[in-house]
């Protein structure tokens, strides 16, 4: 098991509503990535934090925000749910080297179901 | 931007047979690939991973190959157990420092006792 921890486990919203989902990062890791799963496919890029700056973002609206707090920690936030954001949403952790990318280590994941 | 693609969806094998997966992927750039296995309802865990400076590496019965050319590599399993019964997703990464993962759509292999 890594040392990636994400709280809550589960979540039911409703349509319109909001969301923050939590993530701790393994430790001497400063790099967060914050991924959505869809039922049977493989996760899909949402952004990456490093040193409490947005660092890269994927193919999602500005409905979908974030934070890095000094001790590396993380939030996802999710505004206006929709029905297709039910999904599980990993966060994975890295350290940052300067030879190239480093391994992600993920989380357990927050499955969100939106009603 | 970066496209995985993997193949097949479903394998099913074997107990003790072999199983092989592959994935193309489309940016020349992309320089490190890893294979992460899932569980049901578990996190996706790093199986085995290769660099692009490398072509083949091998950790007891996971192996896993790249072909930088043809812009492919597979994932081998060797001896498989009913254990081995999960997800498996190929990715690809790029850049110095801090990257992303692009994910393929994963393989469920199933493992027959």
């Amino acid at each position: 098991e890594t040392g990636v921890t994400q709280s809550p486990t589960h979540l039911i919203k409703t349509r319109g509503q909001q969301v923050t989902l939590r993530c701790s990062s393994q430790s001497g890791h400063n790099t967060v990535s914050w991924y959505q799963q869809a039922l049977g496919q493989g996760p899909q890029f949402i952004f990456q934090y490093y040193r409490e700056e947005e660092n890269g973002r994927g193919n999602f609206p500005p409905r979908f925000s974030g934070l890095q707090f000094p001790n590396y920690s993380s939030e996802l936030n999710v505004n206006a749910l929709e029905l297709d954001d039910s999904a599980l949403y990993l966060c994975a952790s890295s350290p940052v080297a300067s030879g190239g990318p480093e391994t992600q280590y993920f989380g357990p994941g927050t499955r969100l179901l939106v009603l | 931007g970066e496209n995985v693609e993997q193949h097949p969806s479903t394998l099913s094998v074997q107990e003790g047979d072999s199983a092989v997966i592959k994935c193309t992927y489309s940016d020349s750039a992309s320089n490190y690939f890893p294979w992460y296995k899932q569980e049901l309802g578990k996190r996706p865990q790093l199986i085995i991973d290769i660099r692009s400076n490398v072509g083949e590496k091998k950790d007891q019965r996971i192996a896993v190959t790249l072909n930088k050319t043809a812009k492919h590599f597979s994932l081998h399993i060797t001896e498989t157990q009913p254990e081995d019964s999960a997800v498996y997703f190929c990715a690809a990464s790029k850049g110095r420092g801090y990257s992303t993962l692009t994910f393929g759509k994963g393989t469920m292999l199933l493992v027959s006792p």
